[in-house]
């Protein structure tokens, strides 16, 4: 089966701009999941969908990120204006219901200078 | 809430010796599930090894395995006859009923030749 489709690879922008990730699940999961892995750190869930509607939210800076999955697919994430604090890697992730388990894709490192 | 703790940030292994990554938690739930992810430098996030809690026997994958402690909240990973292509950073996670995965903070082992 196709994994997690992730791009870009990498991305470099300077601060205020704005930038936008996309993620193809893998076909089926009706779960999908944006995480934000700064270095040194483990992943932390900015927010989850099950088909087209938002389960949680509640990590996600509203004020700058913004995500949305059309028809339960695709998915999107954008930043606008992009902050210092916000490099890292941004990681999609895909799961089915039961029994849970994460299917990640490559990620985005972002840096944001 | 849920809460995942990593206390060794590195450890290293002989090539071919064994190693375990220590992992405790916390949760409120009687019944859930334990992860372990492996993340080379190529960034992909890589399920290792999954334990259901309600199961008394511990979880095994060829060279990687389980110590469940569950009194102890406890989630250990052995890696036997460790290989090059080991080295990686290693997370445990937790997902709650929503199936919001928590993660640790990593243990980064290096295999050593």
């Amino acid at each position: 089966e196709a994994g997690v489709a992730q791009s870009p690879r990498y991305k470099i922008i300077e601060k205020r701009q704005s930038v936008a990730f996309w993620c193809n699940p893998i076909s089926g999961h009706a779960t999908l999941y944006w995480y934000q892995q700064i270095l040194g750190q483990g992943p932390k869930l900015l927010i989850q969908f099950q088909n087209n509607g938002v389960v949680d939210d509640s990590q996600l800076p509203k004020d700058r990120f913004s995500a949305e999955r059309l028809k339960g697919v695709d998915s999107t994430l954008k930043i606008q204006p992009a902050k210092l604090e916000d490099s890292a890697v941004y990681l999609c992730a895909s799961s089915l219901d039961l029994p849970p388990a994460l299917h990640f894709g490559n990620g985005t490192r972002l840096t944001v200078t | 809430a849920q809460t995942v703790t990593q206390s060794q940030p590195e450890m290293s292994v002989q090539e071919a010796e064994t190693v375990t990554l220590s992992c405790t938690y916390d949760t409120s739930e009687n019944n859930y599930y334990l992860f372990w992810y492996k993340q080379p430098p190529s960034r992909q996030m890589i399920l290792v090894i999954r334990q259901e809690a309600y199961k008394q026997q511990n979880a095994t994958e060829n060279r990687f395995s389980v110590n469940f402690q569950k009194a102890a909240k406890s989630f250990s990973l052995k890696i036997s006859d460790s290989q090059l292509g080991d080295t990686a950073m290693y997370f445990c996670a937790l997902p709650n009923t929503g199936n919001q995965f928590y993660f640790g903070t990593g243990t980064s082992l290096t295999v050593i030749p």
